[in-house]
Protein backbone atom coordinates (compact mmCIF):
# COMPACT_ATOMS: atom_id res chain seq x y z
CA UNK A 1 0.00 0.00 0.00
CA UNK A 2 1.44 3.40 -0.72
CA UNK A 3 1.66 5.28 2.54
CA UNK A 4 3.75 8.23 4.31
CA UNK A 5 4.23 7.94 8.01
CA UNK A 6 5.16 11.08 10.07
CA UNK A 7 5.75 10.03 13.78
CA UNK A 8 5.83 12.86 15.53
CA UNK A 9 2.50 15.42 15.75
CA UNK A 10 4.36 17.79 17.62
CA UNK A 11 8.15 18.53 17.61
CA UNK A 12 9.72 20.98 19.81
CA UNK A 13 12.80 22.54 19.73
CA UNK A 14 15.29 25.67 21.05
CA UNK A 15 16.49 28.16 18.27
CA UNK A 16 20.18 27.43 16.90
CA UNK A 17 19.58 23.67 17.92
CA UNK A 18 19.53 21.00 14.70
CA UNK A 19 16.26 19.61 13.92
CA UNK A 20 15.14 16.19 12.19
CA UNK A 21 11.53 16.27 10.85
CA UNK A 22 10.81 12.66 10.40
CA UNK A 23 9.11 10.68 7.29
CA UNK A 24 9.00 7.20 6.18
CA UNK A 25 7.27 5.96 3.19
CA UNK A 26 5.86 3.02 1.52
CA UNK A 27 5.73 2.42 -1.81
CA UNK A 28 6.42 -0.54 -4.47
CA UNK A 29 7.67 1.74 -7.10
CA UNK A 30 10.27 4.44 -7.87
CA UNK A 31 9.79 6.87 -4.90
CA UNK A 32 9.48 10.83 -5.72
CA UNK A 33 9.01 12.77 -2.59
CA UNK A 34 8.74 15.93 -0.99
CA UNK A 35 8.51 18.28 1.67
CA UNK A 36 5.49 20.58 2.05
CA UNK A 37 5.23 23.44 4.10
CA UNK A 38 2.47 25.29 5.84
CA UNK A 39 3.70 28.77 7.61
CA UNK A 40 1.12 31.06 10.21
CA UNK A 41 -1.74 32.25 8.20
CA UNK A 42 0.02 31.47 4.95
CA UNK A 43 -1.01 28.55 1.70
CA UNK A 44 0.69 25.07 2.32
CA UNK A 45 3.81 25.59 -0.16
CA UNK A 46 6.46 23.02 -1.75
CA UNK A 47 9.53 23.38 0.08
CA UNK A 48 11.42 20.86 -1.28
CA UNK A 49 12.15 17.64 -3.69
CA UNK A 50 14.46 14.99 -3.32
CA UNK A 51 15.45 14.76 -7.17
CA UNK A 52 16.82 18.70 -6.94
CA UNK A 53 18.90 17.93 -4.07
CA UNK A 54 19.06 21.64 -3.31
CA UNK A 55 18.63 23.43 0.27
CA UNK A 56 15.89 25.55 1.07
CA UNK A 57 16.38 27.71 4.04
CA UNK A 58 18.73 25.85 5.00
CA UNK A 59 17.21 22.53 5.25
CA UNK A 60 18.09 19.47 3.26
CA UNK A 61 16.06 15.93 3.32
CA UNK A 62 17.73 12.55 1.34
CA UNK A 63 15.84 9.92 0.14
CA UNK A 64 17.72 6.61 1.76
CA UNK A 65 15.94 3.93 -0.07
CA UNK A 66 17.18 1.07 2.44
CA UNK A 67 15.24 2.85 5.59
CA UNK A 68 12.34 4.07 2.77
CA UNK A 69 12.79 7.39 4.54
CA UNK A 70 12.85 10.88 3.59
CA UNK A 71 13.78 12.73 7.07
CA UNK A 72 13.62 16.52 6.61
CA UNK A 73 16.72 18.05 8.31
CA UNK A 74 18.45 21.64 9.12
CA UNK A 75 21.71 22.83 11.49
CA UNK A 76 20.38 25.21 13.28
CA UNK A 77 17.12 25.62 14.00
CA UNK A 78 15.65 29.58 13.09
CA UNK A 79 11.97 30.94 14.60
CA UNK A 80 10.70 31.30 11.41
CA UNK A 81 11.15 28.05 10.65
CA UNK A 82 7.92 27.25 13.04
CA UNK A 83 5.60 25.96 11.06
CA UNK A 84 3.87 22.65 10.43
CA UNK A 85 5.41 20.12 7.80
CA UNK A 86 3.91 17.76 5.14
CA UNK A 87 5.73 14.99 3.54
CA UNK A 88 4.35 13.97 0.43
CA UNK A 89 4.73 10.82 -1.81
CA UNK A 90 3.70 11.35 -5.71
CA UNK A 91 1.93 8.53 -7.54
CA UNK A 92 2.16 8.79 -11.27
CA UNK A 93 -0.29 6.47 -11.90
CA UNK A 94 -3.82 8.51 -13.56
CA UNK A 95 -1.90 11.52 -13.63
CA UNK A 96 0.03 11.74 -10.78
CA UNK A 97 -1.09 12.52 -7.36
CA UNK A 98 0.24 13.27 -3.79
CA UNK A 99 -0.05 11.42 -0.77
CA UNK A 100 0.64 13.19 1.99
CA UNK A 101 1.89 12.37 5.76
CA UNK A 102 -0.53 13.44 8.78
CA UNK A 103 2.18 16.62 9.43
CA UNK A 104 4.56 17.33 11.88
CA UNK A 105 4.12 20.95 13.92
CA UNK A 106 7.74 22.61 14.70
CA UNK A 107 8.03 24.58 16.89
CA UNK A 108 11.03 27.03 17.90
CA UNK A 109 11.49 28.70 20.71
CA UNK A 110 13.85 31.68 21.42
CA UNK B 1 -2.46 36.68 -9.69
CA UNK B 2 -4.60 35.49 -7.25
CA UNK B 3 -3.60 32.14 -6.93
CA UNK B 4 -6.45 29.35 -6.04
CA UNK B 5 -9.13 31.07 -4.68
CA UNK B 6 -11.47 29.69 -2.46
CA UNK B 7 -14.92 30.36 -0.56
CA UNK B 8 -16.25 30.46 1.61
CA UNK B 9 -13.52 30.56 3.79
CA UNK B 10 -15.36 29.54 6.81
CA UNK B 11 -18.90 27.97 7.12
CA UNK B 12 -20.71 27.03 10.36
CA UNK B 13 -23.67 25.24 10.01
CA UNK B 14 -26.27 22.84 11.67
CA UNK B 15 -25.87 18.96 11.34
CA UNK B 16 -28.36 17.77 8.80
CA UNK B 17 -27.71 20.75 6.22
CA UNK B 18 -26.38 20.97 3.03
CA UNK B 19 -22.78 22.41 2.66
CA UNK B 20 -21.15 23.56 -0.79
CA UNK B 21 -17.39 24.76 -1.18
CA UNK B 22 -16.09 26.51 -4.05
CA UNK B 23 -12.46 26.79 -6.48
CA UNK B 24 -11.56 28.70 -8.48
CA UNK B 25 -7.95 27.37 -10.15
CA UNK B 26 -5.12 28.90 -11.49
CA UNK B 27 -5.91 29.79 -14.87
CA UNK B 28 -4.06 27.16 -17.44
CA UNK B 29 -3.64 24.21 -14.54
CA UNK B 30 -5.40 21.15 -15.93
CA UNK B 31 -5.62 19.52 -12.52
CA UNK B 32 -7.58 20.05 -9.30
CA UNK B 33 -7.62 18.44 -6.08
CA UNK B 34 -10.01 18.72 -3.26
CA UNK B 35 -8.45 17.95 0.59
CA UNK B 36 -9.46 17.78 3.94
CA UNK B 37 -7.11 18.50 7.34
CA UNK B 38 -7.95 17.25 10.64
CA UNK B 39 -5.93 16.97 13.74
CA UNK B 40 -6.13 13.48 13.87
CA UNK B 41 -5.79 12.05 9.81
CA UNK B 42 -3.64 15.26 8.57
CA UNK B 43 -4.23 16.10 4.62
CA UNK B 44 -6.31 13.43 3.40
CA UNK B 45 -7.10 13.55 -1.07
CA UNK B 46 -10.68 13.63 -1.35
CA UNK B 47 -10.71 13.50 -4.75
CA UNK B 48 -8.75 14.64 -8.12
CA UNK B 49 -10.09 15.86 -11.44
CA UNK B 50 -7.80 16.30 -14.67
CA UNK B 51 -9.52 18.55 -17.54
CA UNK B 52 -12.53 18.78 -15.49
CA UNK B 53 -12.80 15.16 -15.57
CA UNK B 54 -12.65 13.02 -12.55
CA UNK B 55 -9.74 10.38 -12.09
CA UNK B 56 -9.48 9.32 -8.45
CA UNK B 57 -12.73 9.80 -5.80
CA UNK B 58 -11.25 7.11 -3.67
CA UNK B 59 -10.52 8.88 -0.89
CA UNK B 60 -14.30 10.67 -0.88
CA UNK B 61 -15.28 9.38 2.89
CA UNK B 62 -19.06 8.92 2.32
CA UNK B 63 -21.85 8.90 -0.86
CA UNK B 64 -22.61 12.06 1.54
CA UNK B 65 -20.05 14.11 -0.25
CA UNK B 66 -19.54 14.76 -3.68
CA UNK B 67 -17.48 16.98 -6.05
CA UNK B 68 -18.14 18.40 -9.48
CA UNK B 69 -15.90 20.28 -12.16
CA UNK B 70 -18.59 21.74 -14.80
CA UNK B 71 -15.61 24.19 -16.54
CA UNK B 72 -12.16 24.44 -16.14
CA UNK B 73 -12.30 27.29 -13.56
CA UNK B 74 -14.86 26.45 -10.97
CA UNK B 75 -15.09 23.24 -8.57
CA UNK B 76 -17.43 22.40 -6.26
CA UNK B 77 -17.45 20.33 -2.93
CA UNK B 78 -20.71 19.51 -2.05
CA UNK B 79 -21.88 17.84 1.80
CA UNK B 80 -25.42 16.60 2.16
CA UNK B 81 -26.16 16.14 4.60
CA UNK B 82 -23.70 17.32 6.82
CA UNK B 83 -22.53 16.18 10.01
CA UNK B 84 -20.65 17.43 12.86
CA UNK B 85 -17.38 14.56 12.03
CA UNK B 86 -17.26 16.65 8.80
CA UNK B 87 -15.58 19.38 10.82
CA UNK B 88 -12.14 19.87 9.00
CA UNK B 89 -10.35 22.60 7.10
CA UNK B 90 -11.33 21.75 3.21
CA UNK B 91 -8.45 22.74 0.34
CA UNK B 92 -8.72 22.72 -2.71
CA UNK B 93 -4.98 22.98 -4.88
CA UNK B 94 -4.59 23.05 -9.05
CA UNK B 95 -1.67 21.84 -10.64
CA UNK B 96 -0.08 21.65 -14.40
CA UNK B 97 -0.14 18.68 -15.59
CA UNK B 98 3.53 16.83 -17.16
CA UNK B 99 6.83 16.73 -15.30
CA UNK B 100 5.93 19.11 -12.79
CA UNK B 101 2.37 17.84 -11.57
CA UNK B 102 3.65 17.22 -8.24
CA UNK B 103 3.65 20.90 -7.67
CA UNK B 104 0.63 22.15 -6.51
CA UNK B 105 -1.02 25.21 -5.51
CA UNK B 106 -3.30 25.51 -2.60
CA UNK B 107 -6.10 27.80 -1.68
CA UNK B 108 -6.29 29.67 1.30
CA UNK B 109 -8.81 26.74 2.89
CA UNK B 110 -12.02 26.61 3.81
CA UNK B 111 -12.55 25.87 7.30
CA UNK B 112 -16.22 24.39 8.24
CA UNK B 113 -18.00 23.91 11.36
CA UNK B 114 -21.07 21.71 11.62
CA UNK B 115 -23.07 22.10 14.78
Amino acid sequence: AQRVTQPEKLLSVFKGAPVELKCNYSYSGSPELFWYVQYSRQRLQLLLRHISRESIKGFTADLNKGETSFHLKKPFAQEEDSAMYYCALFIYNQGGKLIFGQGTELSVKP
Amino acid sequence: DAGVIQSPRHEVTEMGQEVTLRCKPISGHDYLFWYRQTMMRGLELLIYFNNNVPIDDSGMPEDRFSAKMPNASFSTLKIQPSEPRDSAVYFCASSLGGANSYEQYFGPGTRLTVT
